[in-house]
């Protein structure tokens, strides 16, 4: 079964540091996300991604954070400079259809900041 | 108005017996409602998804309840077992005449399952 995989599964950075956070979705999926999960707390939207384009973002997806689809499979979710309290879970999630439809989750990957 | 209440927070349930979860909503802009079960360290895994438009629907052991003029909805899962005890997350979408928007996550129940 077709599934969304994330890559590193674990990250470790300095305050300040640069990270660059990378998905596979699924392949016939058109729509892409990410999510974050602080330890212990629900999940959050960060932004959602389609044709080339962000769609939508929350507001916890300020300037620090960009979003790009380098190329056919994957999809990358970059943080400039990052501070403690980005430490989360990041899931990419994907999508095959407009609208109302399923997302699915990849294994997600956690990111600590030192 | 975003927002999804869940609760309960925790759950605590013998095997066989049939946990419910239920979620709250005010944004009647809302018309998808998925359920999530995550297991630790793993995302989250679609378990079953509700359209506003029906009141019930079924997927093996797991149901959800749809009450529209309430503003509700909730979880049971028939036949509980140990092999169940995760987390569980409702969420709810907007529609918005069909960008790719994304869920907003009710804060999530933790279900144990006793043998």
């Amino acid at each position: 079964e077709p599934e969304v995989t994330q890559t590193p599964s674990h990250q470790v950075t300095q305050m300040g540091q640069e990270v660059i956070l990378r998905c596979v979705p699924i392949s016939n999926h058109l729509y892409f996300y990410w999510y974050r999960q602080i330890l212990g707390q629900k999940v959050e939207f960060l932004v959602s991604f389609y044709n080339n384009e962000i769609s939508e973002k929350s507001e916890i997806f300020d300037d620090q954070f960009s979003v790009e689809r380098p190329d056919g499979s994957n999809f990358t979710l970059k943080i400039r400079s990052t501070k403690l309290e980005d430490s989360a879970m990041y899931f990419c999630a994907s999508s095959a259809r407009r609208g109302p439809y399923e997302q699915y989750f990849g294994p997600g990957t956690r990111l600590t900041v030192t | 108005q975003q927002q999804v209440k869940q609760s309960p927070q925790s759950l605590i349930v013998q095997k066989g017996g049939i946990p419910i979860i239920n979620c709250a909503y005010e944004n009647t802009a809302f018309d998808y409602f998925p359920w999530y079960q995550q297991f630790p360290g793993k995302g989250p895994a679609l378990l079953i998804a509700i359209r506003p438009d029906v009141s019930e629907k079924k997927e093996g052991r797991f149901t959800i309840s749809f009450n529209k003029s309430a503003k509700q909805f909730s979880l049971h899962i028939m036949d509980s077992q140990p092999g169940d005890s995760a987390t569980y997350f409702c969420a709810a979408r907007i529609g918005s005449g069909g960008g790719a928007d994304g869920l907003t996550f009710g804060k999530g129940t933790h279900l144990i399952i006793q043998p």
